[in-house]
């Protein structure tokens, strides 16, 4: 079975560009998740869609970052302007159901100088 | 929204059983448990998930008390490939609208 796909696995932009992260759930999987890991930290969650539709984007900087899910299968996360402090690593997760365990995708480390 | 507690680090050496106790005062009656594993440079990786009692699989056991105010991973026999950082995860079970939150994690160091 494959596993979630992420792309790219690193970025490096500067301050007030934008870019934007891929990810491709494991097929079947209603639910994603994207989470922000600042380095030494926990993964933090930024967003959640069952389907496509949104479950829980309360973290989510609305100001600068935005995400969709469209056909609910593959999704994207967008970051305008970055700022220095989105430098981390952005994971992918998806599950069969919002109560099941997650599976992580391999991360986009992203750096802004 | 329940806040996990965990060690901030461990130490075993191979063979050994290793048991991290997460604690989660606030969990809710739909709320579930979830343990991860990450590697450095890996996303996290899904070990074990329970409600109450024991749940057993392959890799690990968890025990949650009837209380449910904590949980612990039990790892037998621990190996070097065991080093890595351990996230206790409480999540909403049933909608999951709750944000799924990872605490600090626990960092297992196994020795030779």
């Amino acid at each position: 079975e494959a596993g979630v796909a992420q792309s790219p696995r690193y970025k490096i932009i500067e301050k007030r560009q934008s870019v934007a992260f891929w990810c491709n759930p494991i097929s079947g999987h209603a639910t994603l998740y994207w989470y922000q890991q600042i380095l030494g930290q926990g993964p933090k969650l930024l967003i959640q869609f069952q389907n496509n539709g949104v479950v829980d984007d309360s973290q989510l900087p609305k100001d600068r970052f935005s995400a969709e899910r469209l056909k609910g299968v593959d999704s994207t996360l967008k970051i305008q302007p970055a700022k220095l402090e989105d430098s981390a690593v952005y994971l992918c997760a998806s599950s069969l159901e919002v109560a099941r365990g997650q599976y992580f995708g391999p991360g986009t480390r992203l750096t802004v100088t | 929204l329940a806040k996990t507690t965990q060690p901030i680090s461990m130490d075993s050496y191979e063979g050994q059983e290793v048991n991290i106790t997460c604690s989660h005062n606030n969990i809710a009656t739909n709320d579930y448990i979830t343990w991860y594993q990450q590697f450095p440079s890996q996303g996290p990786r899904f070990i074990i998930q329970g409600y109450k009692t024991k749940v057993t699989n392959e890799v690990a056991s968890l025990f949650i008390p009837a209380d449910r105010k904590s949980s612990t991973l039990s790892l037998p026999r621990v190996s070097l490939s065991d080093t890595a950082v351990y996230y206790c995860l409480v999540g909403d079970r049933n909608t999951g609208r709750r944000a799924l939150t990872f605490g600090s994690g626990t960092r297992l160091q196994v020795q030779p």
